[in-house]
């Protein structure tokens, strides 16, 4: 079946830094969305891409859409303490359900 | 409008128990998905359902099943449990399943109700 790489799995930074985070698949997806699940809670949608290439911003994240269509990637700039999180990549591609990364788990040192 | 609402939130069982799991999607949504969430494995998906019928289903023994009611609701069951079931079980729903529109199949997800088998 489809496999998400997501990479790395856990990152430690300091405030203020940017980070960055990728997804990598075995096979082509029409539709990468980025989530944030804070501890708790289910996960939340924090970006969708629906075109290789594509390139989108929320506030201080933004993630692209790969032209291969076999990769992602989320960079959050100027990190702050609330970024504290897991982020998942996930895709999905026709009828086959939503595939899931493995997560990168965020820490922000103050 | 209400999110995804799932209940119980926390749940404790015994080996070869039985639970049922509910998923309450948001108003207007049809498909609802189903995963199971551990430290190992991550999210993985069990099934999901669209106007009453499985559309999908994971790679899970038939220990673990659904359905889904005419006003869009769904359950999930796990019958004779296990310890390697304790897990958060996530629901998430979405206005529609498969080749859609941009947007119409993102997923929101509730929750979760986190499962415990002693």
């Amino acid at each position: 079946g489809q496999q998400l790489n997501q990479s790395p799995q856990s990152m430690f930074i300091q405030e203020g830094e940017d980070v960055s985070m990728n997804c990598t698949s075995s096979s082509i997806f029409n539709t990468w969305l980025w989530y944030k699940q804070d501890p708790g809670e289910g996960p939340v949608l924090l970006i969708a891409l629906y075109k290789a290439g594509e390139l989108t911003s929320n506030g201080r994240l933004t993630a692209q859409f790969g032209i291969t269509r076999k990769d992602s990637f989320l960079n959050i700039s100027a990190s702050i303490p609330s970024d504290v999180g897991i982020y998942f990549c996930a895709g999905h591609s026709g009828n086959t359900p939503l595939v899931f990364g493995k997560g990168t788990r965020l820490s922000v040192i103050a | 409008k209400a999110g995804v609402t799932q209940t119980p939130r926390y749940l404790i069982k015994t080996r070869g128990q039985q639970v049922t799991l509910s998923c309450s999607p948001i108003s207007g949504h049809r498909s609802v998905s189903w995963y199971q969430q551990t430290p190992g494995q991550g999210l993985q998906f069990l099934f999901e359902y669209f106007s009453e019928t499985q559309r999908n289903k994971g790679n899970f023994p038939g220990r673990f099943s659904g359905r889904q009611f005419s006003n869009s609701r769904s359950e999930m069951n796990v019958s004779t449990l296990e310890l390697g079931d304790s897990a958060l079980y996530l629901c998430a729903s979405s206005l529609t399943s498969g080749l859609a529109g941009a947007g119409a199949n993102v997923l929101t997800f509730g929750a979760g109700s986190r499962l415990t088998v002693l």
